[in-house]
């Protein structure tokens, strides 16, 4: 199975700030890679897909990129609404994955 | 614009089966795998398996052996099974679409149903 770590776990930011996710797969996965966004009690939203496609309807403040095994996942301008879980997922084979989660919190 | 909705038994004990439905409203059926996942209390996703309109299936070899995903074309439905659950099984399950590319490749998840609890529990 392909293994995806995220770093940092946890993260503390403001308002305004610009962050940035890190998920490091344990082989290369090409461009097949995933980011979403999980709140409280709610199912994941697609933010990112193919790496650094920005999913319909999602605020252009997201941003991903990168290829092979390291991709990351960059908000600009935190806003309220996007303090929440952060995950990531390959699909570049079976069985698909996902990484362990990154936690953004308001400092 | 598609949703998904889905439901089941929520409750259940130590070596009883696990069944939930996922039904699609909303456009197309075919022409997509249709996934489900799961996720432990305070803990990350896994991946179960998924399914396409002609039934044809990849599980995860973690709980291959107790899964069965299946599909109902005329309902715009599927399925998934679990047999001999467990606490470990505890869990919120998702259904999911699945956007595929090139030679079926799977390219995204979207959208997601809006999870159902079970909690396995003598």
């Amino acid at each position: 199975d392909i293994q995806l770590t995220q770093s940092p776990s946890f993260l503390s930011a403001s308002v305004g700030d610009r962050v940035t996710i890190t998920c490091r797969a344990s082989q290369g996965i090409s461009s097949y890679l995933a980011w979403f966004q999980q709140k409280p009690g709610k199912a994941p939203n697609l933010l990112i897909y193919a790496a650094f496609t920005l999913q319909s309807g999602v605020p252009s403040r997201f941003s991903g990129s990168g290829f092979g095994t390291e991709f990351t996942l960059t908000i600009t301008s935190l806003q309220p609404e996007d303090f929440a879980t952060y995950y990531c997922q390959q699909l570049n084979s079976y069985p698909i994955t996902f990484g362990q989660g990154t936690r953004l919190e308001i400092k | 614009q598609v949703q998904l909705q889905q439901w089941g038994a929520g409750l259940l004990k130590p070596s009883e089966t696990l069944s939930l439905t996922c039904a699609v409203h909303g456009g197309s059926f075919s022409g997509y795998y249709w996934s489900w996942i799961r996720q432990p209390p305070g803990k990350g996703l896994e991946w179960i398996g998924q399914i396409n309109h002609s039934g044809s299936t990849n599980y995860n070899p973690s709980l291959k052996s107790r899964v069965t995903i299946s599909v109902d074309t005329s309902k715009s439905q599927f399925s998934l099974n679990l047999s001999s659950v467990t606490a470990a099984d505890t869990a919120v399950y998702y259904c999911a679409r699945v956007v595929v590319g090139i030679e079926a490749r799977p390219r995204r998840f979207d959208p997601w149903g809006q999870g159902t609890l079970v909690t396995v529990s003598s």
